[in-house]
């Protein structure tokens, strides 16, 4: 049981350049999350999925798009990348109780 | 809408000191509570919740108490330990399926 898996683990792209962050989880849950982590400002929700085939919007949900694959992929796109974006991702899911179980995060340096 | 205040860090302390890290927040409703522990190149692991006013969450020889009264959710343990060096965050959950987190408090413990 892997929990909350992403990929990659570091990544670098230079302005204008897209790329997805992909996510999976072995839990059977419902709902996943998309994060973003910056110095002095916590946590940010880009994106969640209350369930397979729904998706809505966060608190900075500007310059990305996101895709519920399946029950156990959530994937997070940058059409075209900003260094505002560069940011440590983090993944998250969620059974049908409170607690959220995160993914171990994807650092992304926008140059 | 939904807020976390936490104080802010670096929290220093030595080994075997007492620590707390002051929680507040606003939601409406009655929210479920959390605190978070990230280490260094990690992503969150819950490390406690409480679900309702006057509960106490505790794990690891943390404790926190859920104070609908003062609205607060302040973590606590009575000695600790180098390796509690991490972040922590408060966060609460209020019935929409996503969390709410504070900006994080850093806590360094020294030998």
């Amino acid at each position: 049981n892997a929990g909350v898996t992403q990929t990659p683990k570091f990544q670098v792209l230079k302005t204008g350049q897209s790329m997805t962050l992909q996510c999976a989880q072995d839990m059977n849950h419902n709902s996943m999350y998309w994060y973003r982590q910056d110095p002095g400002m916590g946590l940010r929700l880009i994106y969640y999925s209350a369930s397979e085939g729904t998706t809505d919007k966060g608190e900075v949900p500007n310059g990305y798009n996101v895709s519920r694959l399946n029950k156990r992929e959530f994937s997070l796109r940058l059409e075209s990348a900003a260094p505002s974006q560069t940011s440590v991702y983090f993944c998250a899911s969620r059974p049908t109780a409170d607690t959220q179980y995160f993914g171990p995060g994807t650092r992304l340096t926008v140059l | 809408g939904d807020s976390v205040t936490q104080m802010e860090g670096p929290v220093t302390l030595s080994e075997e000191a007492f620590l707390t890290i002051n929680c507040t927040y606003t939601a409406t409703g009655y929210p479920s509570l959390f605190w978070y522990v990230q280490y260094p190149g990690e992503g969150l692991q819950l490390l406690l919740k409480a679900t309702k006013a006057d509960d106490k969450g505790s794990n690891k020889g943390f404790e926190a108490t859920y104070r609908k009264e003062t609205t607060s959710f302040h973590l606590e343990k009575g000695s600790v330990q180098v390796s509690d060096s991490a972040v922590y965050f408060c966060a609460l959950s209020s019935g929409y399926s996503t969390l709410t987190f504070g900006k994080g408090t850093m806590l360094l413990v020294s030998p």
